[in-house]
């Protein structure tokens, strides 16, 4: 049983590039959902996609997009980097009363 | 606004003993389910165990278990028999409606090292 997969594991971006991170979800799963966790801290919501639909978002700007492929699989996008934006970015996957399971996540580094 | 609260920013626990990590909510939401997980160094969030707002009972998993008082809005995690693999930054979460298709919220964590 294939769990969530993500990549790149590790990430190195300037500050004003664009960058793209990809999940798929754990196998049986329609939803996704991306989080980003700074060091030190928690996870915070970034959003979530249902039926390749963005279905709830956090509290994050619009530098911050994402998508869902007809597969279930996502991608997040983040333009015009800033160096707050290096992070830990899980990608999680659930589906109707399931929990909620969390790939190994991308470390996005911007310098 | 759903609010998940840690107040023991670091434990240390000997090998073999029990160790009770904290975990208090805040929610308006009648309906709603928590999560504990665990992050090792490598950075991967580890599913443990969840307690729905309407179970009846604690739940377990293995050496994992939830203390879930509703009434006082805590769900502290109980790890019996600490391994030294335990040792990891340990999350509660929570999310309203026991729905899959809803956001998590996360505390800020506590980091368990357990000594031999």
């Amino acid at each position: 049983d294939a769990g969530v997969t993500q990549s790149p594991t590790h990430l190195i971006k300037t500050r004003g590039q664009q960058v793209t991170l990809r999940c798929s979800p754990k196998s049986g799963h329609d939803t996704v959902s991306w989080y980003q966790q700074a060091l030190g801290q928690g996870p915070q919501f970034i959003f979530q996609y249902y039926e390749e639909e963005e279905r709830q978002r956090g509290n994050f700007p619009d530098r911050f997009s994402g998508h869902q492929f007809p597969n279930y699989s996502s991608e997040l996008n983040v333009n015009a980097l800033l160096l707050g934006d290096s992070a830990l970015y899980l990608c999680g996957s659930g589906m109707g009363t399931d929990t909620q399971y969390f790939g190994p996540g991308t470390r996005l580094t911007v310098l | 606004a759903q609010k998940i609260t840690q107040t023991q920013p670091g434990m240390f626990v000997q090998e073999k003993e029990a160790v009770t990590l904290d975990c208090t909510y805040d929610t308006s939401d009648p309906s709603y389910g928590l999560f504990w997980y665990k992050q090792p160094s490598s950075g991967e969030m580890i599913f443990l165990i969840y307690q729905g707002s309407y179970d009846q009972q604690n739940a377990t998993e293995g050496r994992y278990s939830l203390n879930f008082q509703k009434a006082r809005k805590s769900a502290n995690l109980v790890i019996s028999a600490s391994q030294l693999g335990d040792s990891a930054m340990y999350f509660c979460a929570m999310r309203d409606t026991d729905t899959g298709r809803r956001a998590l919220t996360f505390g800020s964590g506590t980091r368990l090292q357990v000594q031999p």
